[in-house]
């Protein structure tokens, strides 16, 4: 079965400092993995995704996130943080074989000061 | 352009009562799905429909029922409510393109209540 794991259930983050975001993933077999993030009161947007290839991917409003095979991990990150990225980041993993659900992280809330 | 329109966005029920989550998806997707959202846990599904006329269970699907409707509707029924029903559930559409599975994509949620 696939599971994942972010292990920082918040991350406090001054406004222009840089945020890394953690995610380690189970699965057996070639995972698609995927960061999302939720605004409160609203559902999740896609940041980016990760099918196959270079292991750097990016996506959107600045962010990034490396897939480390050896480590079983998806982290994510930003160099510089804005006040409009308070939010809840959520890591999933899915895959061909599982028919495309998808497992989520128990989320991390991302509070940025000013 | 909607994407993936959920109805109501907040109820209340009593304990007992039952009720059912409307969910439209308008971008002609063949994958449909049901999640619920609790504090802490992340997303978890409870049913998916893969394609029109098919579907199947996740990992949470006790207390509820599912009908997929046509291709654009997939509903959620919970047919006697109960306390631990309380949450925000989240409906999801995907596709298939360029031989793999897209990302889904979400709608904004029903906030539900049961007392």
């Amino acid at each position: 079965a696939q599971s994942v794991t972010q292990p920082d259930i918040h991350i406090t983050v001054s406004e222009g400092a840089s945020l890394e975001l953690r995610c380690n993933y189970s699965y057996g077999a070639t995972p698609y993995l995927f960061w999302y993030v939720q605004s409160p009161g609203q559902g999740l947007q896609l940041l980016l995704k990760y099918f196959s290839g270079d292991t750097l991917v990016q996506g959107i409003k600045g962010f990034e996130a490396e897939f480390k095979r050896s480590q079983s991990s998806f982290n994510l990150r930003k160099p510089s943080v804005h006040w409009s990225d308070a939010a809840e980041y959520f890591c999933a993993v899915g895959s061909q074989a599982a028919g495309n659900k998808l497992t989520f992280g128990g989320g991390t809330r991302v509070l940025v000061k000013p | 352009n909607a994407g993936v329109t959920q109805t109501p966005k907040f109820q209340v029920l009593k304990t007992g009562q039952s009720m059912t989550l409307q969910c439209a998806q308008d971008m002609n997707h063949n994958s449909m799905y049901w999640y619920r959202q609790d504090p802490g846990m992340g997303l978890r599904l409870i049913y998916y429909s893969a394609s029109e006329g098919t579907t199947d269970k996740g990992e949470v699907p006790n207390g509820y029922n599912v009908s997929r409707l046509n291709k654009r509707e997939f509903s959620l029924r919970l047919e006697s409510a109960a306390p631990s029903q309380t949450s925000v559930y989240f409906c999801a559409s995907s596709d298939w393109s360029g031989g793999v599975n897209q990302p889904q994509h979400f709608g904004d949620g029903t906030r539900l209540s049961i007392l």
